[in-house]
């Protein structure tokens, strides 16, 4: 089954960095995967998408301290130099026939 | 500019009806498969469902909760997007979004993909 376990929430200081994990079911790990933003009352906004082999590319807009990586099952998002507007939760998404999927979601706090 | 301007939302009772529809611009609709995405008050994304392209046969897919009860369309000359919502339940209440689904940009040629900002469906008596 096609399941995406993201790590639990976490904080971090203004310029600072922090690494998201975004892990595919064991049978999936060859998959690619997209992260999206959703700032508190806010809509979503697409991040990018990540390939197995840590290719990503950004959506509108998105800055380089986004950043994405892979390894095995496990897809990262890296947020280096930490802004106030970084303040969100993070997740990833992907797609298999007849279906997509979310992650629970990752909640970064900027202290 | 991208948009995509979701409207239609409001509240309804139990067992009722609504039609949601998405509005695009700013980009190739007709070429985009589209999604549906919920959020429940407090919760996560949770995928509703999708229409893939004329070119792809409007091929739908649903999640199992709503499954046979949701029916989304399109109508490509209005770049229109639409969610027919009946036998609505009390967990139905969310801010439902459209987005492109892995929409491949000749523009910029890669897939990047878009979200409205939401519109609220409230199920209540």
């Amino acid at each position: 089954q096609l399941v995406l376990t993201q790590s639990p929430s976490t904080s971090a200081s203004l310029g600072a960095s922090v690494k998201l994990t975004c892990t595919l079911s064991s049978e999936y790990s060859t998959y690619a995967i997209s992260w999206h933003q959703q700032q508190p009352e806010k809509g979503p906004r697409y991040l990018m998408k990540l390939d197995s082999d840590g290719s990503h590319t950004r959506g509108d807009g998105i800055p380089d301290r986004f950043s994405g990586s892979s390894s095995g099952a496990e897809r990262y998002l890296t947020i280096s130099g930490l802004q106030s507007e970084d303040e969100a939760e993070y997740y990833c998404q992907t797609w298999d026939i007849g279906i997509t999927i979310f992650g629970s979601g990752s909640k970064v706090t900027v202290l | 500019e991208v948009q995509l301007v979701e409207s239609g939302g409001g509240l309804v009772n139990p067992g009722g009806s609504l039609r949601l529809s998405c509005t695009a611009s700013g980009f190739s609709f007709d070429n985009a498969w589209m999604n549906w995405v919920r959020q429940a008050p407090g919760k996560g994304l949770e995928w509703v469902g999708r229409v893939k392209t004329i070119l792809d046969g409007l091929t739908t897919d649903y999640a199992a909760h709503v499954k046979g009860r949701f029916s989304i369309s399109r109508d490509d000359s209005r770049s229109t997007l639409y969610l027919q919502m009946n036998s609505l339940k009390l967990d139905d209440t969310a801010v439902y979004y459209c987005g492109t689904d892995q929409y491949f940009d000749v523009l910029v040629g890669y897939e990047r993909d878009f979200w409205g900002q939401g519109t609220l469906v409230t199920v209540s008596s």
